[in-house]
């Protein structure tokens, strides 16, 4: 069975800190790899996606690849108390439009 | 302006009552999905659709049924709700060749 892992939390990190959250999964094959972020009772929103094995940035975000070792990371620098949310990690094993989702890590910044 | 609708945003039913809940975009996306997400869970898919008559189960339809009744429009149907149907729904859309998926502001539904 395809999965998705990530440690569910909660991650503490003080503000002004590098926040790093970190995702496995099991399918070799897969195609890309998306970071949303859900605050408590929301709908998930895109942080960003990644598809090539290396670093992407976005403004304070990074998303890391490693298709070797399987995983993905999504580091947020600066951190605020506004980025306090479950971090959702999701994959695409064969790139036909369905996601595998991993249940989230909750991300508390203190100020 | 949202997007992403979803109606209703909150409904609290009975054990073996019919519920339809609905999802209307505006994005012109013609893939759609129904989610549901419990506490410590992650999200699990109900049912995806790739265009008005290509519909298809996802990891979680027993007990569900869908309806694409236009490219903008997809309902989720719980013909007979049990308690266990309690959750946060979730509808999306996406379009083009990457997987990106958004969101509506879900559903909380439970089943007493």
């Amino acid at each position: 069975q395809k999965e998705v892992e990530q440690n569910s939390g909660p991650l503490s990190v003080p503000e002004g800190a590098i926040a790093s959250l970190n995702c496995t999964y099991s399918d070799r094959g897969s195609q890309s790899f998306f970071w949303y972020r859900q605050y408590s009772g929301k709908s998930p929103e895109l942080i960003m996606f990644i598809y090539s094995n290396g670093d992407k940035e976005d403004g304070r975000f990074t998303a890391q690849l490693n298709k070797a070792s399987q995983y993905v990371s999504l580091l947020i620098r600066d951190s605020q108390p506004s980025d306090s949310a479950t971090y959702l990690c999701a994959v695409t094993p064969d790139s036909n439009y369905q996601l595998i989702w991993g249940a989230g890590t909750k991300l508390i910044i203190k100020p | 302006d949202a997007d992403v609708t979803q109606t209703p945003r909150n409904r609290i039913t009975k054990t073996g009552k019919r519920i339809m809940l609905e999802c209307s975009q505006t994005k012109g996306h013609d893939r759609m999905y129904w989610y549901r997400q419990d506490p410590g869970l992650g999200l699990r898919l109900i049912y995806y659709s790739f265009d008005v008559k290509d519909i298809n189960k996802g990891e979680i339809s027993d007990g569900y049924s869908v309806s694409r009744q236009a490219q903008a429009k997809f309902s989720l149907s719980l013909e007979s709700a049990i308690p266990n149907q309690t959750a946060l729904y979730f509808c999306a859309t996406g379009t083009g060749s990457t997987d990106t998926q958004y969101f509506g502001p879900g559903t909380r539904l439970t089943v007493l």
